[in-house]
């Protein structure tokens, strides 16, 4: 099975500009969860989604913003970036339902610099 | 509401030394409990987890943790350290029943020394 595919891996912006951010779960997933991970912060949740819909939502202001298509693929808009959104962006896929323990998969992330 | 604490950010251990990484965790239910590590430049990777199953889990690569539900802690050891083993490594709670989105710990870097 392939696991979690993120692209791209490493990206340099500038601030105001925007960035869109991709994540192929592994197949068969339906959950796709999206963190952000800096040194002073630590690992932080942005949002899930589940069926295309957003199931659960962190902390972050609403330039952050997310959607899950119908094959379960993921995205995340980033938009008018500042300096304090370089990051590395983690998406982990989940296959929760009945008896799930809700371990998640990671990949292997998008390195954001915004300059 | 879940937290959990990994006490100590940086944990420093020779090669063949035994490596502890402590986490405690707050949870008003039974919960789920998982230990994972990541190497430079990678994402996350399972190591083990807990699910009410047995209270001493293995894991990959030699590391085990035990559940003490008494002192709330899930801590990670392995015997003897190996280069190979220095990463970052993050404890998480999920409450059964719950949000599925589980809650990480700051992580702890360990460093193994030749």
């Amino acid at each position: 099975k392939a696991g979690v595919t993120q692209t791209p891996r490493y990206l340099i912006k500038t601030r105001g500009q925007q960035v869109t951010l991709s994540c192929s779960p592994i197949s068969g997933h339906r959950s796709v969860s999206w963190y952000q991970q800096t040194p002073g912060q630590g690992l932080q949740f942005l949002f899930e989604y589940f069926s295309e819909t957003q199931r659960n939502k962190g902390n972050f202001p609403g330039r952050f913003s997310g959607r899950q298509f119908s094959n379960s693929r993921s995205e995340m808009n980033v938009s008018t970036l500042e300096l304090g959104d370089s990051a590395l962006y983690l998406c982990a896929s989940s296959h929760p339902g009945e008896g799930s323990t809700g371990e998640l998969f990671f990949g292997e992330g998008s390195r954001l610099t915004v300059l | 509401a879940q937290s959990v604490t990994q006490l100590g950010s940086h944990v420093s251990v020779s090669e063949g030394a035994l490596v502890l990484l402590r986490c405690n965790y707050s949870s008003s239910v039974p919960p789920y409990l998982f230990w994972y590590v990541q190497y430079p430049n990678q994402g996350l990777q399972l190591l083990l987890k807990y699910t009410s199953a047995a209270t001493l889990v293995k894991g990959i690569n030699g590391f085990e943790a035990e559940f003490k539900k008494s002192e709330t802690s899930f801590h990670l050891t392995k015997p003897s350290a190996h280069m190979s083993d220095a990463a970052e490594y993050f404890c998480a709670v999920r409450v059964s029943g719950g949000s599925y989105i589980p809650t990480f710990g700051r992580g702890t870097s360990l460093i193994v020394h030749p």
